[in-house]
């Protein structure tokens, strides 16, 4: 199995310019999710979903948007880059059950804004 | 709002010994998981142990086991028989069974000295 991935692993941005952030998961799993990781902050929830169609706000959510159409994948968008979102993303799914609660997750996209 | 604390930014513990990781919670909820994910260098998060709310034994895996106090609200994660390959930032995260999002702490560095 795939699990969960991520594309791109690396990515440099310039002020301003725009991105996506690829996510894919081929676990059937309802529940997909973004996390931004910065030093010494823990994950933060920018975005999260709960079927396709479906999204929602998390913590930080300023400066992206997402969008679910399948249940496979979550895209996450940042349309005018800014150094604060120079940061460590994280893709994630869950399949919720009594038995089932684990959070599985990419390899994370290291973004630079410069 | 829940919030996770973790209140030991790095911690060190010699090859073949046992460290405990703190971690606590605050939350009004009653179903609920807790849950324990390691990071290595390779940056990919693992689960390393999982919680139910609702049991009262606490979880073990292999070298890993955790003291679930509920009223204290408190989660740490005992480490036994360190290895060197434990060395990882670790992560303490709750997930509320409503909303099904993760919450997690700042993080631990373990590191594992030989």
């Amino acid at each position: 199995n795939a699990g969960v991935t991520q594309t791109p692993k690396f990515r440099i941005l310039k002020i301003g310019q725009s991105m996506t952030l690829q996510c894919t998961q081929d676990m059937n799993h309802n529940y997909m999710y973004w996390y931004r990781q910065d030093p010494g902050m823990g994950l933060k929830l920018i975005y999260y979903s709960v079927g396709a169609g479906i999204t929602d706000k998390g913590e930080v959510p300023n400066g992206y948007n997402v969008s679910r159409s399948t249940t496979e994948d979550f895209p996450l968008r940042l349309e005018l880059a800014a150094p604060s979102q120079t940061s460590v993303y994280f893709c994630a799914s869950s399949y919720q059950s009594v038995k089932n609660t684990e959070a599985f997750f990419g390899q994370g996209t290291r973004l630079t804004v410069v | 709002a829940q919030t996770v604390t973790q209140s030991q930014p790095e911690m060190s513990v010699q090859e073949a010994e046992t460290v405990t990781l703190s971690c606590t919670y605050d939350t009004s909820e009653s179903n609920y998981y807790l849950f324990w994910y390691k990071q290595p260098p390779s940056r990919q998060m693992i689960l390393v142990i999982r919680q139910e709310a609702y049991k009262q034994q606490n979880a073990t895996e292999n070298r890993f086991s955790v003291n679930f106090q509920k009223a204290a609200k408190s989660f740490s994660l005992k480490i036994s028989d360190s290895q060197l390959g434990d060395t990882a930032m670790y992560f303490c995260a709750f997930m509320n069974s409503g909303t099904y999002k993760y919450i997690f702490g700042t993080g631990t560095r373990l590191k594992v000295l030989a």
